[in-house]
């Protein structure tokens, strides 16, 4: 089966720019999830959707971040305006249902540098 | 918020040799997941774990799941090359947000031929 795909794979932006990545999850799986992961860490949970709704945004810089699911399949996630701190690698996963045991299948990501 | 601790941060190790590494977390996961993540890509699930004390091997590789379900260790066996990258223990809970993984912070391993 076709994996979790991802765009861009890389993206340079100065500060207070805006910017846009987007996310096609395996087909069939209800659960699209995306992770932030800062150079030196583990992945860390910005949102959770259930086909077109929010499970769980707790960690999400709402003030900057946005992310959407219109129509249950694919999705973007924008942050405007951009902080430095934001460079990161953005990790879009899916699975099959919610909370589905055993992980997720993770797309590979896009780099973020923020200058 | 749920915290997991992975050690060791690094390992340089000679081909050939076993490789372990652990994490703790200061409260209970239902499940473990062990994953490999090789530069510029996501991370790749290793193995699975679902019941405390289970202990699970995935060819060169095993894993097992602490009996406190507050622990989790992976060991590989007999290096190679291209066990080379950085493995992160994850754990994560029945449904609903809480089937959110909580990551470590990795082992980066490096293997000398």
């Amino acid at each position: 089966e076709a994996g979790v795909a991802q765009s861009p794979r890389y993206k340079i932006i100065e500060k207070r720019q805006s910017v846009a990545f987007w996310c096609n999850p395996i087909s069939g799986h209800a659960t699209l999830y995306w992770y932030q992961q800062i150079l030196g860490q583990g992945p860390k949970l910005l949102i959770q959707f259930q086909n077109n709704g929010v499970v769980d945004d707790s960690q999400l810089p709402k003030d900057r971040f946005s992310a959407e699911r219109l129509k249950g399949v694919d999705s973007t996630l924008k942050i405007q305006p951009a902080k430095l701190e934001d460079s990161a690698v953005y990790l879009c996963a899916s699975s099959f249902s919610q909370g589905s045991l055993g992980g997720y299948t993770f797309g590979s990501g896009t780099r973020l540098t923020v200058v | 918020g749920q915290q997991l601790n992975q050690s060791p941060q690094s390992m340089f190790i000679q081909e050939g040799e076993d490789v372990s590494m652990n994490c703790t977390s200061s409260s209970i996961f239902n499940t473990w997941l062990w994953y490999k993540q090789d530069p510029g890509e996501g991370p790749v699930l290793l193995i699975a774990l679902y019941k405390a004390g289970e202990l699970t091997s995935n060819g060169r590789l095993t894993a097992q799941f602490g009996i406190t379900r507050k622990d989790s260790f992976l060991n590989i066996s007999a290096s190679i090359p291209s066990d080379v990258g950085i493995y992160f223990c994850a754990g994560q809970n029945y449904g609903g947000s809480q089937g959110n993984l909580i990551f470590g912070k990795g082992t980066k391993l490096s293997v000398k031929p």
